[in-house]
């Protein structure tokens, strides 16, 4: 299985700040990448798709980057809202998560 | 609208099985397929396996072969993820999600999510 290693695992963070996360897989995945934010008692909701494409109706301050192994979710101003777990995700082969970023004040 | 609604908690003992369902609706069943996705308590989400709606062709994580079984009922348009051999570890919020119909993809709209406990 391909496996996802995302860092950090905890950020803290102020609304207004420019926020990343970076996702490598164990092996070349392409563009095949997904990126969720997950909070509490909710279902995770897809943000990114095939690395960088934005989902319908998700903030334009959101953006993702890479290919191959690396990848980045960027924040690039963090909102209340925004303070969740986010998962990178895999589909190249099968599938598999990352282990999580949760974003704290 | 789109709707994955899962079945209810279960508490079995170790060695046990458990079998949860995901009725779908709002949608043509047959032109997606259903990825199964487990939480453990104070951890990430674990990709487990796929299913397509479509012909039921199927594919999970090699650490659940053997133990895992999906299948699909397009009749009432009705995923069903069975996990046998129960150990404590396998403790966790189960969700089933819609995926793409022929590999696995993005995974869109998910159930609620079925608690199963694993407990002697």
């Amino acid at each position: 299985d391909i496996q996802m290693t995302q860092s950090p695992s905890t950020l803290s963070a102020s609304v207004g700040d420019r926020v990343t996360i970076t996702c490598r897989a164990s092996q070349s995945i392409g563009d095949w990448l997904a990126w969720y934010q997950h909070k509490p008692g909710k279902a995770p909701r897809p943000l990114i798709y095939k690395a960088s494409s934005l989902e319908s109706g998700v903030p334009s301050r959101f953006s993702g980057t890479g290919s191959g192994t690396e990848f980045t979710l960027t924040i690039s101003s963090l909102q209340p809202d925004d303070f969740a777990t986010y998962y990178c995700q895999q589909y190249n082969y099968y599938s598999t998560f990352g282990q999580g970023t949760t974003v704290e004040v | 609208q789109v709707q994955l609604v899962q079945s209810g908690a279960e508490v079995k003992r170790p060695g046990a099985s458990v079998k949860v369902s995901c009725k779908a609706s709002g949608y043509s069943f047959t032109t997606y397929g259903v990825s199964w996705v487990r939480q453990a308590p104070g951890l990430g989400l674990e990709w487990m396996g796929w299913i397509s709606g479509y012909n039921g062709h199927t594919n999970n994580a090699q650490k659940f072969q053997g133990r895992l079984t999906m299948t699909t009922d397009t009749s009432s348009t009705t995923a069903y993820l069975e996990l046998r051999s129960l150990r404590p570890d396998d403790t966790a919020v189960y969700y089933c999600a819609r995926d793409s119909v022929g590999t696995t993809g993005v995974v869109d709209y998910w159930g609620q999510g079925t608690l199963v406990t694993v407990s002697s």
